[in-house]
């Protein structure tokens, strides 16, 4: 069982907005510590989609955002399109295991 | 370009040891944390610790403690992973990844497949 929450999946159809959300607790997420999101296509290695809460690294188009309030954090996906179907995993530090970083159990992105 | 590149993959029988490398190129080596994640077959992404580079320093996650060591050759810009006394439930991709300065893995390695089975 993740310290931190997904969905395990989402779903929409080309064009439409998604979200993913993140959830966690006071010595994670909620202690104030950054989340990242990361994209992982099958085969391959996971990319850095979003750190910090909500800046995208060169490359990632501006389809890809993110929020946090409190213990929780989002990922939004707009514009909907097919390469956008992959497992979608969030990430933080947490206080209570020796300088731990945490991940959420992952979410499956379905483009119908 | 910056890059990481693992090991080959590896098929191991139960209660055998496993070492995989993560070698590091287009940066400076010293200056950024390595860490260690691991995919099992239709699992999510699992954490397994972390190595600073410049001085050796580890941090495993306590379910791995006793049966992981990792370590770093600074001269060869590269960091193993050592798994012992493996067991089925330790087939899975592993992957190394370097922590930019906010705790985030901004490179990842291509992973290195351990299958242990007898």
């Amino acid at each position: 069982q993740s310290v931190l929450t997904q969905p395990p999946s989402v779903s929409g159809a080309p064009g439409q907005r998604v979200t993913i959300s993140c959830t966690g607790n006071s010595s994670n997420i909620g202690a104030g510590y950054a989340v990242h999101w990361y994209q992982h296509l099958p085969a391959t290695a996971p990319k850095l989609l979003i750190y910090g809460n909500n800046n995208r690294p060169s490359g990632v188009p501006d389809r890809f955002s993110g929020s946090k309030s409190g213990p929780s954090a989002s990922l939004a996906i707009t514009g909907l399109q097919a390469e956008d179907e992959a497992d979608y995993y969030c990430q933080s530090y947490d206080n209570s295991l020796s300088e731990s970083r945490v991940f959420g159990g992952g979410t499956k992105l379905t483009v119908l | 370009q910056v890059q990481l590149v693992q090991s080959g993959a590896e098929v191991k029988n139960p209660g055998a040891s496993v070492k995989v490398s993560c070698q590091a190129s287009g940066y400076t080596f010293t200056a950024y944390y390595m860490h260690w994640v691991r995919q099992a077959p239709g699992q999510g992404l699992e954490w397994m610790g972390w190595i600073n580079p410049k001085s050796g320093r580890t941090n495993y996650v306590q379910k791995f403690q006793g049966r992981v060591t990792m370590t770093r050759d600074t001269s060869m810009s590269t960091i193993y992973m050592e798994l012992r006394s493996l067991g089925s439930d330790d087939t899975a991709v592993y992957y190394c990844a370097r922590e930019q300065e906010d705790d985030a893995f901004d490179i990842w390695g291509q992973g290195t497949l351990v299958t242990v089975s007898s």
